[in-house]
């Protein structure tokens, strides 16, 4: 079956340190991998997806970027952290050829003091 | 103007209640998710639609593609319901509801 990691599930940083977010996808092979930040009372906001390996689009200019290592491990980064970074990070796929469908990961809540 | 909105973003009902989310978009999609967050932050999709209805137990969520609008029904709700609801489009990409905040009292 199809699942998706992401760690770590909370994180306090203070503001100019680096950030490192990891996402796995199990049981599929090729997926679309999306970011998302959901900051406190706000929608999802996509950040980053990839169709492939080091391939990512951005959507919003950031402070952030994205690396797509291998086939199926997605990574979030930040060499500073700023405050605003502060929210709700969520990992997500979509299976190879299936478009529409999207899974999430259980997210990681980043407060940045 | 967001490509997806939610109605109402706050909701709060008695146990029991039938309750009624309403997603309108502005963009051509070729399917639809309901999203259901709880507190914790995890989110699950409870249903993708390109037409019609499905249901799922006490839920229901029916679109139609010509008004570009979706519905989500909840019958005889239940405390553990309370979660934000988020509507979701595909078309050449995700577009996001910002969500609808359900609390259902006992």
């Amino acid at each position: 079956s199809q699942t998706i990691h992401q760690w770590p599930a909370t994180l306090v940083q203070p503001v100019g340190s680096p950030l490192s977010l990891e996402c796995t996808v199990e049981g599929t092979s090729n997926p679309n991998l999306y970011w998302y930040r959901q900051a406190a009372g706000r929608g999802l906001q996509l950040l980053f997806y990839s169709v492939g390996i080091g391939q990512i689009s951005s959507e919003v200019p950031q402070n952030l970027s994205a690396s797509r290592p291998q086939d199926r491990q997605f990574i979030l980064s930040s060499k500073k952290l700023l405050l605003s970074d502060s929210g709700f990070y969520l990992c997500a796929f979509t299976p190879s050829g299936v478009l529409g469908e999207q899974y999430f990961g259980p997210g990681t809540r980043l407060t940045v003091t | 103007k967001n490509e997806v909105e939610q109605s109402p973003q706050n909701l709060t009902a008695q146990e029991g209640e039938f309750i009624t989310i309403n997603c309108s978009y502005s963009v051509g999609i070729s399917a639809l998710h309901w999203l259901q967050q709880h507190p914790g932050g995890g989110i699950v999709s409870l249903f993708m639609l390109s037409s019609g209805k499905k249901k799922h137990g006490r839920l229901i969520a029916t679109i139609n593609i010509q008004e570009k609008h979706s519905s989500l029904h909840i019958t005889a709700s239940h405390p553990r319901d309370s979660a934000v609801y988020i509507c979701a489009v595909f078309g050449n990409q995700f577009y996001f509801g910002t969500g609808t905040s359900l609390t259902v009292i006992p």
